[in-house]
């Protein structure tokens, strides 16, 4: 099992660029989520999934977009590039939701200039 | 709103104990987990306590108390490789499903 991966592992983007931060996970879980991390900062939720199909927004959703059409991928679209977007990213997953530990991705460094 | 309260930064020795703590006020709680955060890593399970009580496991252990709204972890015996930061979160009802709060987090450092 290689677990939750992301990719990439680090981009520089431009002001008004976009991108797709990619998320898939080889355990069949059920539940995927998207959290960025500031410096000095906890975790804040973007979206998550509670199975393919099935997407909801969290904490701080402005910004970004995301689709689940299958078990296994959950990516995150950011449309246009702003520097308040620059942070790290990380994916987990967990099978029936947050009353679990939750599998986390080695995460993806953004930084827009 | 959302509330999770902890220490920014802690210093402790080698060999040493140290307790981290963790207050929340929260609209929900379904439980409480901790989370271990190497610089440059992703976090990593540590502990989860739905019920009061201590768990304990290892050098770590994790108390609750829900009713005055508290957690801490507590780190023995310390080493070096416990420096990393630790994050307290809380798990509550989000719409059908339930979502996971995190706290800023503790930096902890470990000298010799």
């Amino acid at each position: 099992n290689a677990g939750v991966t992301q990719t990439p592992k680090f981009r520089i983007l431009k002001i008004g660029q976009s991108m797709t931060l990619q998320c898939a996970q080889d355990m069949n879980h059920n539940y995927m989520y998207w959290y960025r991390q500031d410096p000095g900062m906890g975790l804040k939720l973007i979206y998550y999934s509670v199975g393919a199909g099935i997407t909801d927004k969290g904490e701080v959703p402005n910004g970004y977009n995301v689709s689940r059409s299958t078990t296994e991928d959950f990516p995150l679209r950011l449309e246009l590039a702003a520097p308040s977007q620059t942070s790290v990213y990380f994916c987990a997953s967990t099978l029936t939701g947050s009353q679990e530990t939750q599998y986390f991705g080695p995460g993806t460094r953004l930084l827009v200039l | 709103g959302q509330n999770i309260d902890q220490p920014t930064e802690m210093t402790a020795t080698e060999g040493a104990i140290v307790q981290i703590n963790c207050t929340y006020q929260t609209s929900g709680f379904n439980g409480l987990f901790w989370y271990q955060q190497h610089a440059g890593e992703a976090p990593t399970f540590l502990s989860y306590n739905v019920l009061d009580g201590l768990e304990e496991k290892g050098r770590f252990s994790s108390f609750l108390s829900r009713s005055k709204g508290y957690s801490y972890l507590l780190l023995k015996e310390l080493q070096m490789k416990d420096s990393a930061s630790y994050l307290c979160a809380v798990t509550q009802p989000s719409g059908g499903y339930s979502t996971l709060t995190f706290g800023k987090g503790t930096m902890l450092l470990v000298s010799p």
